[in-house]
């Protein structure tokens, strides 16, 4: 069973609707990062994260520790967010060594 | 300021030839980090650098070396490619320890074996 474990692994919206990207993981953890991987490949990195609440512009990333759970949503969803997004944990005592999950492919329609 | 880059951005190599993927960057990172993204599969750990001249093996070593003789460059050599080395390569840079600060990443280096 992956330590890290994405949901759904593929989700189709319309423009406009609030989108949410589950991350569940089953090791204690220092950290949690959200990251985007464009359609054409490049990656780049969201948020990271040890508890509570981040928000930027119309991402919004959230941490639950003790559930071990995170969230990624958007609000007011558009068709240039289609990507997709990968959480990656950072294990207790692994600082330098970052765990990711398979990604969730976001695909929004206009 | 160019980030991250990697050349090249792709690559084909016969069963048992020997190549080098390049990775720079120009902010002055001290952690650099290779992975590698196979179908379906997340970002694997390959070997990652604290600094110039200290190297350490990441989740899937095995097939690959490294070596970081500056601040700016972190090579990874292939020495007998295999099939199963097919994949997307990654390499990113990093101020802090990985797990407690951002990542930069290149644009990637997608390698065929046949």
């Amino acid at each position: 069973k992956n330590e890290v474990e994405q949901s759904p692994q593929n989700l189709t919206a319309q423009e406009g609707e609030f989108i949410t990207i589950n991350c569940s993981y089953s090791v204690g953890i220092s950290a949690l990062h959200w990251l985007q991987q464009h359609p054409g490949g490049g990656i780049v990195s969201l948020f990271m994260l040890s508890s509570g609440k981040k928000k930027h512009g119309r991402l919004i990333a959230t941490i639950n520790i003790q559930e071990k759970h995170s969230s990624l949503h958007i609000t007011a969803s558009h068709p240039r967010d289609s990507a997709v997004y990968i959480c990656a944990v950072v294990k207790d005592g692994a600082t330098n060594k970052l765990i990711f999950g398979t990604g969730t492919l976001l695909a929004v329609q206009p | 300021n160019a980030g991250v880059t990697q050349t090249p951005k792709f690559r084909i190599l016969k069963i048992g030839q020997s190549m080098t993927l390049q990775c720079a960057q120009d902010m002055n990172h001290n952690y650099m980090y290779w992975y590698r993204q196979d179908p379906g599969m997340g970002l694997k750990l390959i070997y990652y650098s604290v600094g110039a001249g200290i190297t350490d093996k990441g989740e899937v070593p095995n097939g690959y070396n490294v070596s970081r003789s500056t601040t700016e460059d972190f090579p990874l050599r292939l020495e007998l490619a295999a099939p199963s080395q097919t994949s997307v390569y990654f390499c990113a840079s990093g101020f802090g320890q990985g797990g407690t600060d951002t990542q930069y990443f290149g644009p990637g280096t997608r390698l065929t074996v046949l």
